[in-house]
């Protein structure tokens, strides 16, 4: 099965910060990577498909990329309502994996 | 509007069985591959089970396999996943969903809490 390996766990951050998450695949998936935002209570939201393209509706300061079998997700200026867990998933191959995930928090 | 609704959740003992359901709507049901993913109190997301659109291929976690069943019934735009053998591990709030090329879409999820 691919593993996916997520880090860090846990990124405390400012406003207007620039992160990155990133996901480590343990196989070759191609671009069959996906990113997505959870808010307590909500279910998730696709924000990046194909490892670099924008889902509908997702802002701008959003962005995916790919370094070989890492990929990451970038926010160029962190804002309030980007406060979230995030997760990463390959559907490369079934069984599906998603990353441990990340808690983003105020710094 | 695409709308995913489950049912079917609840309290139950250690190995007995439970059946969960999604209604689909909004779209063409029977021309999409479907999926459960759960996620345990607190925890991450993890993937259960995967059917094709005509449910000519199935996959499982190994995690499920050998207890759950995924299936489906088109002409009822219903997705479902039986579950056996329950374990305390399996509670976790369970979340039917259409993974597309570009875009997804979620139920709000039904919670299944396993205990004596």
């Amino acid at each position: 099965d691919i593993q996916m390996t997520q880090s860090p766990s846990s990124l405390p951050a400012s406003l207007g910060d620039r992160v990155t998450i990133t996901c480590r695949a343990s196989q070759d998936i191609g671009n069959y990577l996906r990113w997505f935002q959870q808010k307590p209570g909500k279910s998730p939201r696709l924000m990046i498909y194909g490892a670099t393209n924008l889902a509908a509706g997702v802002p701008s300061r959003f962005s995916g990329s790919r370094s070989g079998s890492d990929y990451s997700l970038t926010i160029s200026s962190l804002e309030s309502e980007d406060m979230a867990d995030y997760y990463c998933l390959q559907s490369k191959e079934s069984p599906y994996t998603f990353g441990a995930g990340t808690k983003l928090e105020l710094k | 509007e695409v709308q995913l609704v489950e049912s079917g959740g609840g309290l139950v003992q250690p190995g007995r069985s439970l059946k969960l359901s999604c209604l689909a709507s909004g779209f063409t049901f029977s021309n999409y591959g479907m999926n459960w993913i759960r996620q345990a109190p607190g925890k991450g997301l993890e993937w259960v089970a995967s059917i094709s659109s005509s449910s000519s291929y199935i996959y499982y976690a190994d995690t499920v396999k050998g207890r759950f069943t995924i299936s489906r019934d088109n002409a009822k735009n219903t997705l479902y996943l039986q579950m056996t053998s329950l374990r305390s591990e399996d509670t976790a709030l369970y979340y039917c969903a259409r993974l597309g090329i570009t875009k997804d879409y979620w139920g709000q999820g039904v919670m299944v809490t396993v205990s004596s």
